[in-house]
């Protein structure tokens, strides 16, 4: 597949700063997740989103994190004022529709940030 | 919500042996079971998925069992080889729903020694 794009593939922020993850989906695809994978551990679901709506955010931090996945553009997780537990990986993943035969997720590359 | 458990955490095997992988999952309305495979520093990449109306689904020297009264799903590789050295995580998903998130276990690392 074209892929999904992450940006940056890297990211150093201190601590207090802000952190703006960005998520192209695979080309047609509408819907997109975010997921933190922290050292050495699993993928832990964070929130779903379709163009312009957020459905799911059951899983994301109720303080400094934000999600949004505007008409035009990609979608953008920001962590705000961010702290030395927030470095993680952040995948983002696309699925054209979650319905029957639709499931598949495909996963970007990842960003890893790192707050110092 | 759903909770999947994955075992082992690593898994050595010769080249050329079978490796397998055992995931349980707890809810029972959970229809879809995918396996993704991680190489380090590499983006999840899905090998293999089957859904809760199918017992067994194979795809060369990957095959995956489901058992839905059980409520377990396993990853099985047959005929080895280095480059299935990787992290293997196993999920489990309600689909269609409004979320449809997956729920991962904690990976197996599975190391292939030539």
């Amino acid at each position: 597949n074209a892929g999904v794009m992450q940006n940056p593939r890297h990211l150093v922020r201190r601590r207090g700063q802000e952190a703006r993850l960005r998520c192209s989906p695979v080309k047609g695809h509408s819907h997109v997740y975010w997921y933190r994978q922290l050292p050495e551990e699993g993928l832990k679901f964070m929130v779903y989103l379709q163009k312009e709506n957020i459905i799911d955010e059951s899983g994301m931090p109720k303080e400094r994190f934000s999600a949004e996945f505007p008409k035009e553009g990609p979608s953008i997780l920001r962590i705000q004022q961010v702290v030395r537990g927030d470095s993680a990986a952040y995948f983002c993943a696309s699925s054209p529709f979650p319905g029957q035969g639709q499931e598949t997720q495909y996963f970007g590359p990842g960003t890893r940030l790192l707050v110092l | 919500g759903e909770n999947v458990e994955q075992h082992p955490s690593t898994l050595s095997v010769q080249e050329g042996d079978s490796a397998v992988i055992k995931c349980t999952y707890s809810d029972s309305a959970s229809n879809y079971f995918p396996w993704y495979k991680q190489e380090l520093g590499k983006r999840p990449q899905l090998i293999i998925d089957i859904r809760s109306n199918v017992g067994e689904k194979k795809d060369q020297r990957i095959a995956v069992t489901l058992n839905k009264t059980a409520k377990h799903f396993s990853l099985h590789i047959t005929e080895t080889q280095p480059e299935d050295s990787a992290v293997y995580f196993c999920a489990a998903s309600i689909t269609p729903n409004t979320g449809n998130q997956f729920y991962f276990g904690t990976g197996t690392s599975l190391t292939v020694i030539p």
